[in-house]
This record gives structure tokens, C-alpha cells and sequence, in this order.
């Protein structure tokens, strides 16, 4: 099926433990993110990636990885899970860079991850 | 940096009435675009409409519409005729140097 899939839904994971969050898209989309939602705060960016290879920091990185060795694909890393990186994480994708173009970003069905 | 600020948390209407939602932004960029994504309790982003910077027109999309105030730095959001489906989370948000860059919501519930 076309679109934008995220998984794990839900991850329950411990303080210390390494745990990666799955993003595909099946457009070929260049422009990939990762945001986090919390309450009072909205949606904010971590990492975005211009195409495969080519990465860069949101507003909220420290303590996140990304890698895109694929096109498809943006797995984002949580190297050593913190209480504070409890949040629900969601993906997007869009065809070209924001303000090159009106385009509008897609977006996975979230993950909500609990660190405890 | 870019900002975008959405001074009303919570928001309520009766079905069939107007609703504005406010939003003010900031950003050094002369390309950019305006959006309004709408997160119902599904948790699934949906857009609702866009609006190109360079446009004077505001944009409409069926019972939605836009006040874009470019001088002011202003983007509201307006839903006529509102119904018990758009109750829902909205979120503007500001597209400009490669990235979407959102404020923190306005939950608009809209009661029967």
C-alpha cells in the first residue's frame, strides 16, 4: 500500500536501553522528518533529511540518531533512552523542501513511546 | 529562526457556527508557506489548507478559509458552518527553509 508507515504504534522501553523507531514511505519522497509531540509544545522537529545520506538537526537532536542509507527509509535512534524522551514520535515526508514549494507533508500514524 | 505562536489553547463552538483560530509567525525568509494541519483524536495528521506567501489571496478550501496578513505576520484560520467532525487539534504551521516548523495547537471542540 502507498503511504507513510511507522512502526513500532507503541514501545515501552527502560531508562538506558537503545531503541529505534521505523519510518518507510513508499513515494520516493526526498524530504523526510521526525517530530516529537508533547503536550504544551506541539509538534517539534528533531532531524530532517534532504535525501539519502544527507541529514540534519531539528530543534529538539540531542540524544537522537538518524541514519538514510535508503530513500525510503529514516529509522531514528534513541542511543540511551531518557524519561524525558517519552513522547509520541511521528514521521512525514514531502516531495520537496518546505519553502521551495507548497508541499505538503505526510505524515506516519505516530508512536507512542514510554521510557521507564 | 523561525517562529510560529498560537495564543489560544482551547476553543469551543456550537454545530453550524464560525470559528476563528488565531495564529501569529515569524521568519527571516521571503520563500515561505503557511499551513493548517488538523489532528483529530485518531492521532492522524491531516492538511487542511495552504497558503503561498506571495499570494494576496487568501486561500479557501471549502468551509475553510484563511486571513493572511503578511505585513502583520498573521494567519488565521476560519471553519463555517462547523461541524461535530472538526472537532480535532489544529496546528499552524510555517514552511520555510526546508522545514515545517509548528506552533503549539489550539483544541477546537465543537459541541451539538
Amino acid at each position: 500500500d502507498a503511504g507513510i508507515t511507522q512502526s513500532p504504534r507503541y514501545k515501552i522501553t527502560e531508562t538506558g536501553r537503545q531503541v529505534t523507531l521505523m519510518c518507510h514511505q513508499t513515494w520516493s519522497h526526498s524530504y523526510m522528518f521526525w517530530y516529537r509531540q508533547d503536550l504544551g509544545h506541539g509538534l517539534r522537529l528533531i532531524y530532517y533529511s534532504a535525501a539519502a545520506d544527507i541529514t540534519d538537526k531539528g530543534e529538539v537532536p540531542d540524544g537522537y540518531v538518524v541514519s538514510r542509507s535508503k530513500t525510503e527509509n529514516f529509522p531514528l535512534t534513541l542511543e540511551s533512552a531518557t524519561r524525558s524522551q517519552t513522547s509520541v514520535y511521528f514521521c512525514a515526508s514531502s516531495e520537496y523542501g518546505q519553502g521551495l514549494g507548497g508541499a505538503e507533508a505526510f505524515f506516519g500514524q505516530g508512536t507512542r513511546l514510554t521510557v521507564v | 529562526a523561525q517562529t510560529v505562536t498560537q495564543s489560544q489553547p482551547e476553543m469551543s463552538v456550537q454545530e453550524a457556527e464560525t470559528v476563528t483560530l488565531s495564529c501569529t509567525y515569524d521568519t527571516s525568509e521571503n520563500n515561505y508557506y503557511l499551513f493548517w494541519y488538523k489532528q483529530p483524536p485518531s492521532r492522524q495528521m491531516i492538511l487542511v489548507i495552504r497558503q503561498e506567501a506571495y499570494k494576496q489571496q487568501n486561500a479557501t478550501e471549502n468551509r475553510f478559509s484563511v486571513n493572511f496578513q503578511k505585513a502583520a505576520k498573521s494567519f488565521s484560520l476560519k471553519i463555517s458552518d462547523s461541524q461535530l467532525g472538526d472537532t480535532a487539534m489544529y496546528f499552524c504551521a510555517l514552511g520555510s527553509n526546508y522545514k515545517l516548523t509548528f506552533g503549539k495547537g489550539t483544541l477546537l471542540t465543537v459541541n451539538p
